[in-house]
């Protein structure tokens, strides 16, 4: 069976420091990963995205980097964090099936700047 | 591009029906997903909808007409630990291998 893990669960930093959130799939190969971001009381933002290795999609222009060195591993980073990238991050993974592109998500970061 | 309303948020009560509505817009339809999350935690799979109907999954129903885009998420026999968020979302385009999601509807589910 598949299983996504994301660390750490809670990660308190203060404004300028910088950030690696880091988020690996197991029992599944050449996975699509993703990245998002849901700021409190608002609705899930797709931040990155990524169909294999070193192939990284951006979809809003921010401070923050992705990478991905290994195919099922998939990485989070920004060299100076703002106030505003304060929220839940949750890492995904999807394998087409058909007609279905599934998504399952991590158990996410919870990331408050300082 | 592409746009998702679903209502911020709702109250039921234990034991009830509720119906929470989402319509969209996209480029070409390839499909639409219910997740529900709570409070702190990731999102899960609820349904999957590509043709019209309802699909039926226990307490669970899932409503398409593409041609209104429109569906529903219909939950019978409430209970407490129904209190989530249900989340509406759907590939931008045919064959997009993203999700854009709803804000989510709030369900709060009362005694």
């Amino acid at each position: 069976s598949q299983t996504i893990h994301q660390w750490p669960a809670t990660l308190v930093q203060p404004v300028g420091s910088p950030l690696s959130l880091e988020c690996t799939v197991e029992g599944t190969s050449n996975p699509n990963l993703y990245w998002y971001r849901q700021a409190a009381g608002r609705g899930l933002q797709l931040l990155f995205y990524s169909v294999g290795i070193g192939q990284i999609s951006s979809e809003v222009p921010q401070n923050l980097s992705a990478s991905r060195p290994q195919d099922r591993q998939f990485i989070l980073s920004s060299k100076k964090l703002l106030l505003s990238d304060s929220g839940f991050y949750l890492c995904a993974w999807s394998v087409r099936r058909g007609r279905i592109n599934e998504q399952f998500f991590g158990p996410g970061t919870r990331l408050t700047v300082l | 591009g592409q746009n998702i309303d679903q209502p911020t948020e709702m109250t039921a009560t234990e034991g009830a029906i509720v119906q929470i509505n989402c319509t969209y817009q996209t480029s070409g339809f390839n499909g639409l997903f219910w997740y529900q999350q709570h409070a702190g935690e990731a999102p899960t799979f609820l349904s999957y909808n590509v043709l019209d109907g309802l699909e039926e999954k226990g307490r669970f129903s899932s409503f398409l007409s593409r041609s209104k885009g429109y569906s529903y998420l219909l939950l019978k026999e409430l209970q407490m630990k129904d209190s989530a968020s249900y989340l509406c979302a759907v590939p931008p385009n045919f064959g997009n291998e993203k999700l854009t999601f709803g804000t989510g509807t709030r369900l709060t589910i009362i005694p």
